[in-house]
């Protein structure tokens, strides 16, 4: 089966710095990439998805996400960090069964 | 277009009673999943189905765990008799995959249990 591993459970980041949040997969088929984002004590918020095509994908709230075959990646990136950004992000993969399965977590914190 | 609906938000029973969560999903959606987040996790899927046949429920604990999406529309997930360990967010969540491809899952806002 699928799955997914986020390196670095928690990251910091200075309010204006680049985010960047890692995420490597593991799947047999060419495999459907995700990252959401939940805040507290709400649900999954979709925020990029990746299925076929251009391999750099742009999402919601000025995060993209670069998927790399040969290096089995998912990156999440932002050019610069918002307090809001603050929240706990999960990169997913789903296989040709819509079999979704989620990393740990990374908890990102910006500091002002 | 409504969200997914779940309820009870929250919930806290003492361990060995018995619980259930109820799901709505988004109109249509013929995909629906319910997933275990612990905390500090990510969520850990307990069973997909499709439709009202299931796909995938491997990581299901089958001795205390059910779950059934009756006309393939609402779902619950039951829990009995519950254990500590089973104080977690259960998150259901829902898609509709266009014919050959894939689309993300939509989710609600979770059921907090608590097991004391």
């Amino acid at each position: 089966a699928q799955s997914v591993t986020q390196l670095g459970s928690h990251v910091s980041v200075s309010e204006g710095a680049l985010v960047l949040l890692r995420c490597n997969y593991s799947s047999s088929v060419p495999p459907y990439l995700f990252w959401y984002v939940q805040y507290p004590n709400q649900g999954l918020q979709l925020l990029l998805k990746y299925t076929t095509g251009a391999t750099l994908v742009k999402g919601i709230n000025g995060f993209e996400a670069e998927f790399k075959k040969s290096e089995t990646s998912f990156h999440l990136t932002k050019p610069s960090a918002h307090m809001s950004d603050a929240a706990e992000y999960f990169c997913a993969v789903s296989d040709n069964n819509n079999d979704m399965r989620f990393g740990a977590g990374t908890r990102l914190t910006v500091k002002p | 277009e409504a969200g997914v609906a779940q309820s009870p938000r929250y919930k806290i029973i003492e361990k060995r009673q018995s619980v259930a969560f109820w799901c709505n999903p988004i109109s249509g959606h013929a995909t629906l999943y319910w997933y275990q987040q612990i905390l500090g996790q990510g969520p850990k899927l307990l069973i997909q189905f499709q439709n009202n046949g299931v796909v995938d429920d491997s990581q299901l604990p089958k001795d205390r765990f059910s779950a059934e999406r009756l006309k393939g529309v609402d779902s619950t997930l039951k829990i009995q008799p519950a254990k500590l360990e089973d104080s977690a967010v259960y998150l259901c969540a829902s898609s509709q995959p266009p014919r050959g491809r894939n689309t993300e899952a939509f989710f609600g806002q979770g059921t907090r249990l608590t097991v004391v």
